[in-house]
Parts: structure tokens; C-alpha cells; sequence
């Protein structure tokens, strides 16, 4: 079975500071990775996904996300932290093999920036 | 705004009570995603349906039911209702093609409160 780890419930920056948000998953075969964010009282909303090729991955607001297939980790970075990317950030999983799957979620990582 | 709509917005029952909750798709998504989201489990996958059909299941309890109409729209029906079901359910869709690297697209979510 697939799992997402999110091993910090809460991570903290300085605004202007760069920000990485760590994720690290399971899954037989090849994954396909997606990170999701979600302010509060709302819907989570798509920020990007790995899916093949280059490993770097640019998404909505700025930022990034690096495949690393010998480590399993898909961390979210961003070079600047705003204050207004305070959040929850969510980091998902979905093999690509064996038939349709479905996508397993992360526990979710706080991010806090500070002013 | 996602696109995906979500109702009610509240809703606030009793133990033992039966709900429905609904979910209008994006317009064109053929898939319907349902999650619940609670502070002790974080977001939990329920339930997928794509076209009509039911695609993937989670960790849908037997007193949980689903299910999407021809017009696309899903209920997420919740009976003998427990203290602890009190959780924000989210709905999602997808891109049309229903694969596996769709993006889903989250509604506002209903934040079921029992009493």
C-alpha cells in the first residue's frame, strides 16, 4: 500500500527567508506527486505535479518542488517566503502502476512565516 | 474559486440522524472525489466515482453511502451519525480524462457538526 510522510507537523520561517516543506513517500512502482495547499476555511487548492521527466517541478505562487527517486522525497521549497504563504500544505501520493489507484494524502505540514 | 460547489456550507445534527451532502463538479469533470478531513485523522480519502460509476474506495465507513448522477452531481450520505463523524467532507473532481495524473480541483468543503 502507498503512504505520504509529512514529518513536520509545523515549520516556521522568516518572511524573505527560503522556505522547504519536506514530504517523503511509498509506493510500488512509479509515483505520480502532487502538492496541494489549503487556507483557512477552504477547499485545498492544486499548487503542482510530478508526473515524468525533469525532476524540478514549478508550480503556482512561486513555487518548486524536486523528485528525488533514490531519497522518495518530493519536498516543496520556495526561495522567498511571503507571509500570505501561511497555510497547510499537503503533499499527495498515486502510483501509476497495477491498475487504477487511488491518491493517498500526507497528515498535512503547517507553515508559518514570520513578518 | 474551484468551480466545484459544495452544500450545505453547515450542518449541525444529532446522533443517530442521517445527512446528505452535495457536491456540482466542475463543469466537463466526469470524476467526484469525496474526503473527510478531521483534526485527529487529518484528510481521509472516502470515495471516487467517475461517470456514474464508482471508481476507487477509501475509508468509507458502512453507514456512508455515495452516489453520482447522471447529471454528474454526487451525494455523500452519512446515517446513524456519531459524535465522532463531527468533520469537514470535501468534495473534489478532476479533469475529464480520469486518469491517474488528473488534478483535482476541491470544493469549499461541509463542516458537519454532531451534536
Amino acid at each position: 500500500a502507498q503512504s505520504v510522510a509529512q514529518p513536520e507537523d509545523q515549520v516556521n520561517v522568516a518572511e524573505g527567508n527560503p522556505l522547504t516543506v519536506k514530504c517523503t513517500y511509498s509506493v510500488s512502482g512509479n509515483p505520480y506527486l502532487f502538492w496541494y495547499v489549503q487556507y483557512p476555511n477552504r477547499g485545498l487548492q492544486f499548487l503542482l505535479k510530478y508526473i515524468t521527466g525533469d525532476n524540478l517541478v514549478k508550480g503556482s505562487y512561486g513555487f518548486e518542488a524536486e523528485f528525488n527517486k533514490s531519497q522518495t522525497s518530493f519536498h516543496l521549497k520556495k526561495p522567498s517566503a511571503l507571509v500570505s504563504d501561511s497555510a497547510l500544505y499537503f503533499c499527495a501520493v498515486r502510483p501509476h502502476s497495477g491498475g487504477y489507484q487511488k491518491v493517498t494524502f500526507g497528515t498535512g505540514t503547517k507553515l508559518q512565516v514570520i513578518p | 474559486d474551484s468551480g466545484v460547489t459544495q452544500t450545505p456550507k453547515h450542518l449541525i445534527t444529532a446522533t443517530g440522524q442521517r445527512v446528505t451532502l452535495r457536491c456540482s463538479p466542475r463543469s466537463g469533470d466526469l470524476s467526484v472525489y469525496w474526503y473527510q478531513q478531521s483534526l485527529d485523522q487529518g484528510l481521509q480519502f472516502l470515495i471516487q466515482y467517475y461517470n456514474g460509476e464508482e471508481r476507487a474506495k477509501g475509508n468509507i465507513l458502512e453507514r456512508f453511502s455515495a452516489q453520482q448522477f447522471p447529471d454528474l452531481h454526487s451525494e455523500l450520505n452519512l446515517s446513524s451519525l456519531e459524535l465522532g463523524d463531527s468533520a469537514l467532507y470535501f468534495c473534489a473532481s478532476s479533469d475529464p480524462s480520469g486518469s491517474a495524473t488528473d488534478t483535482q480541483y476541491f470544493g469549499p468543503g461541509t463542516r458537519l457538526t454532531v451534536l
